[in-house]
């Protein structure tokens, strides 16, 4: 069965490092997410994508994060400077359509980035 | 804008017996719809059951159902017959026309001997 995949599956890393997260999601999926989960806090949604462009961020999706499918087949979240704060585990997910028409959302089993 | 909230953040199960997970949301929109995800301790979320907002009738898949109150803005989940497997951390989401799913906080559910 199709699956989304996350690497790395943990990242340590020092305040201000730049991190990329990578996430291949399901093959003929369309759009592609992101979301956080902070440990013991609900998830949040950081980014959407679709038709190789960003179609909707939340306010924690600021100038410090990218996103780009650079192969038509990676998505990636880039992290420019890290804060303690983006300390999280990080979400990726895809689906065929929206979700009000495609059902679900297919999700990865995370990344989680320590930003010490 | 619109809120999940889940007021429940741990419950406890034996098992056989029958669990309900509240949850409790607002949206502006008059067209939108309601999930709930299962995230086992391997932490990959998937999805339980999904509720279309324009429907009545409540949805059912096998021993999970819920119990949609579109006037109250509740959605509640039931979990008949609990098994072992079904330890998990659920969430509640909802989705309106925007691409992005809306996630409540969580309830983790113990399911005991």
């Amino acid at each position: 069965e199709p699956e989304v995949t996350q690497t790395p599956s943990h990242q340590v890393t020092q305040m201000g490092q730049e991190v990329i997260l990578r996430c291949v999601p399901i093959s003929n999926h369309l759009y592609f997410y992101w979301y956080r989960q902070i440990l013991g806090q609900k998830v949040e949604f950081l980014v959407s994508f679709y038709n190789n462009e960003i179609s909707e961020k939340s306010e924690i999706f600021d100038d410090q994060f990218s996103v780009e499918r650079p192969d038509g087949s990676n998505f990636t979240l880039k992290i420019r400077s890290t804060k303690l704060e983006d300390s999280a585990m990080y979400f990726c997910a895809s689906t065929r359509g929206r979700p009000s028409i495609a059902g679900e959302l297919f999700f990865g089993e995370g990344s989680r980035l320590t930003v010490l | 804008a619109q809120t999940v909230t889940q007021s429940q953040p741990e419950m406890s199960v034996q098992e056989a017996e029958t669990v309900t997970l509240s949850c409790t949301y607002d949206t502006s929109e008059s067209d939108y719809y309601l999930f709930w995800y299962k995230q086992p301790p391997s932490r990959q979320m998937i999805l339980v059951i999904r509720q279309e907002a324009y429907k009545q009738q409540n949805a059912t898949e096998n021993r999970f159902s819920v119990n949609f109150q579109k006037a109250a803005k509740s959605f509640s989940l039931k979990i008949s017959d609990s098994q072992l497997g079904d330890a998990a951390m659920y969430f509640c989401a909802l989705t309106g026309t925007a691409s992005k799913l809306t996630f409540g906080t969580g309830t983790r559910l113990q399911v005991t001997l």
